[in-house]
């Protein structure tokens, strides 16, 4: 069945460091993907979505690009802040409304 | 209010009691869906209303899970003699017309069984 891996947390970086949080995917088709963010006591919210291959989504500095060949969407940003620490959990949309989410990987941004 | 609201944020259940979360989605907003998130993992699907029609329960794990939305607006999920494999986070989220893809979650209801 479609599924989605993604790197194990936590992840620690210091701020102003280089993010990349890999996600694979396994799908029939070419689903939409999507990462959404967690924050401490909060609900996900959409941080960024590709609906087709070779597209890049982008969002407050985050980017991920629909990669088909290796099926990946890895998270990337070139420049943490404290404040980007939270939870990022990556997705693929099976059919129109039902998300096939990863695992979430933690992020903690030290000062 | 401006986001999905769930209550309560925490409940705590003996092994055989029944509980009841409750979701108030975003107003005007037609889709409305539960998941649940195991400690670690990520949310995985339950179910989904547009307005008060369920046209989708495939991911209630059990007939003790059964959710409701009579008006086409505040859900209630409900679980019956809770067992301790229940013990997650259910998460509510709401959508606007068609699209569906786009959900807004709430923060919440960690079910704790005992």
């Amino acid at each position: 069945g479609d599924s989605v891996t993604q790197m194990e947390g936590p992840v620690t970086l210091s701020e102003e460091a280089f993010l990349t949080i890999n996600c694979t995917y396994t799908a029939t088709g070419y689903p939409s993907l999507f990462w959404y963010v967690q924050y401490p006591g909060e609900g996900l919210q959409l941080l960024l979505k590709a609906t087709k291959a070779d597209d890049k989504g982008s969002n407050k500095g985050f980017e991920a690009t629909y990669r088909k060949e290796t099926t990946s969407f890895h998270l990337e940003k070139g420049s943490v802040q404290v404040s980007d620490s939270a939870v990022y959990f990556c997705a693929l949309l099976k059919g129109t409304y039902k998300y096939i989410f990863g695992t979430g990987t933690r992020l903690k941004v030290l000062a | 209010g401006a986001g999905v609201s769930q209550s309560p944020r925490y409940k705590v259940a003996k092994r055989g009691q029944d509980v009841a979360l409750r979701c108030d989605p975003i107003s005007g907003h037609v889709s409305l869906f539960w998941y649940q998130q195991a400690l670690g993992q990520g949310p995985e699907f339950l179910t989904y209303f547009q307005n008060e029609a369920q046209l989708d329960k495939s991911g209630l794990p059990s007939d003790r899970f059964f959710a409701e939305r009579p008006e086409g607006s505040v859900s209630t999920l409900k679980i019956q003699r809770t067992q301790q494999e229940d013990s997650a986070v259910y998460l509510c989220a709401s959508s606007l017309g068609e699209a569906k893809n786009i959900q807004y979650f709430g923060a919440g209801t960690r079910l704790s069984v005992l």
